[in-house]
């Protein structure tokens, strides 16, 4: 149980296009998931949190109006980046909350070229 | 979050048990301790999770001291599909979001 899946796993753009990337939750409900992004050799960096049906709450220094957030279900959450530059490229990871604990997902390499 | 403290590496000989040390001092009585590891180029693994009691499941066990300040991850059998990245997270209770500190590598030799 408590599976986590993101989609796509790897997705290479232009610079200035948009990228979205979805994050389900496959065998329970979540009402809050979170969006992660992580630098080569580096640790998990907090993004955003996303609570079904209300805005994303996003943390310091993240642009809310670059990294776009939806939480349109209890089983699905979405972020797209918008007008992505290669300093975007990274790998996002999401993870869904279910009681008490994190899953996460697989994890979306993003490159831009 | 409870500021948490783990050494950046360890090795651990296959088949031994791999003890995996987290100072959290500022921890208040009602954060949680988790612990989750990351194989590379993957997003992190759920292993176990505790308040002050000691915890065990089919992965690992946690000790987590008396006094709460400080937590033992244990792995009793140690496998080369083991070596990975290990994270103890102690996030506030609202919210409960996740900030990340550096981990401990574990590297797991043959």
């Amino acid at each position: 149980g408590a599976v986590v899946s993101q989609h796509p796993s790897r997705v290479i753009c232009k610079s200035g296009t948009s990228v979205k990337i979805e994050c389900r939750s496959l065998d329970f409900q979540a009402t809050t998931m979170f969006w992660y992004r992580q630098f080569p050799k580096q640790s998990l960096m907090l993004m955003a949190t996303s609570n079904e049906g209300s805005k994303a709450t996003y943390e310091q220094g993240v642009e809310k109006d670059k990294f776009l957030i939806n939480h349109a279900s209890l089983t699905l959450s979405t972020l797209t980046v918008t007008s992505a530059h290669p300093e975007d490229s990274s790998f996002y990871i999401c993870s869904a909350q279910e009681t008490d604990t994190q899953y996460f997902g697989p994890g979306t390499r993003l490159t831009v070229l | 979050d409870a500021k948490t403290t783990q050494p950046p590496s360890m090795d651990c000989a296959e088949g031994r048990a791999a003890n995996l040390p987290c100072n959290h001092s500022t921890i208040s009585g009602n954060e949680y301790v988790y612990w989750y590891r990351q194989i590379h180029s993957q997003g992190p693994q759920y292993i176990i999770h505790g308040l002050k009691n000691n915890e065990t499941n089919e992965m690992a066990s946690l000790i987590i001291t008396e006094d709460r300040k400080s937590s033992t991850l244990i792995l009793p059998h140690a496998t080369l599909r083991d070596t990975a990245v290990y994270y103890c997270i102690a996030p506030r209770n609202t919210g409960n979001q996740f900030y990340f500190g550096t981990g401990t590598s574990l590297t797991v030799i043959p």
